[in-house]
């Protein structure tokens, strides 16, 4: 139990464009979601909470007109990186925790965006 | 808000020999202490957690150990072997906001 599926899992797409990301949990309802950036042989720096239903909350200094995060139902919330640029090139994942309040969050696979 | 600290940031080991990795916490209030291993590309996945209200925990060749007091946790992995060599990230919950906040990694290579 407790799956947490992230799609696409790499995409490569022209500067200037959008793409959307899509975290759903399987078997279990989420209503907080977390998405996340790592560069290469970093750690994870969370970019925004969602909850479902109302807006995102975004850590500091990351643009939430860049990054739009959607979060309509229990068991999905999207991440579209808007206009993207190479420097947004990088490996996004998601996170969830279940309704019930466990403690314990599940990771989506990830997605490699490259921009070019 | 809270701040997680890990060290070393790249651990050697020979097969065989225990590793330990080291995270401190500045908000008192966080009281769930994940420790997750990523392998390159791939999503981390939890090895090993610990709730404020218990000191140590041990699941086989890993352990946990907590001092709330000095706002410290640590991972012990003991009995190394080579398919342990991963990144290993701390987190901690913070009190404020319900997120998980990481450490910054620690590649760990077992040396056969």
């Amino acid at each position: 139990g407790a799956v947490v599926s992230q799609h696409p899992s790499w995409v490569i797409c022209k500067s200037g464009t959008s793409v959307k990301i899509e975290c759903r949990s399987l078997d279990f309802q989420a209503t907080t979601m977390f998405w996340y950036r790592q560069f290469p042989k970093q750690s994870l720096m969370l970019m925004a909470t969602s909850n479902e239903g109302s807006k995102a909350t975004y850590e500091q200094g990351v643009e939430k007109d860049k990054f739009l995060i959607n979060h309509a139902s229990l068991t999905l919330s999207t991440l579209t990186v808007t206009s993207a640029h190479p420097e947004d090139s990088s490996f996004y994942i998601c996170s969830a925790r279940d309704v019930t309040g466990r403690t314990e969050a599940f990771f989506g696979q990830g997605t490699r965006l490259t921009v070019v | 808000g809270e701040n997680v600290e890990q060290h070393p940031s790249t651990l050697s080991v020979q097969e065989g020999d225990s590793a330990v990795i080291k995270c401190t916490y500045s908000d008192s209030a966080s009281n769930y202490f994940p420790w997750y291993k990523q392998e390159l590309g791939k999503r981390p996945q939890l090895i090993i957690d610990i709730r404020s209200n218990v000191g140590e925990k041990k699941d086989q060749r890993i352990a946990v150990t907590l001092n709330k007091t000095a706002k410290h946790f640590s991972l012990h992995i003991t009995e190394t072997q080579p398919e342990d060599s991963a990144v290993y990230f701390c987190a901690a919950l913070a009190g404020y906001g319900n997120k998980l906040v990481f450490g910054a990694g620690t590649i760990l290579r077992v040396k056969s």
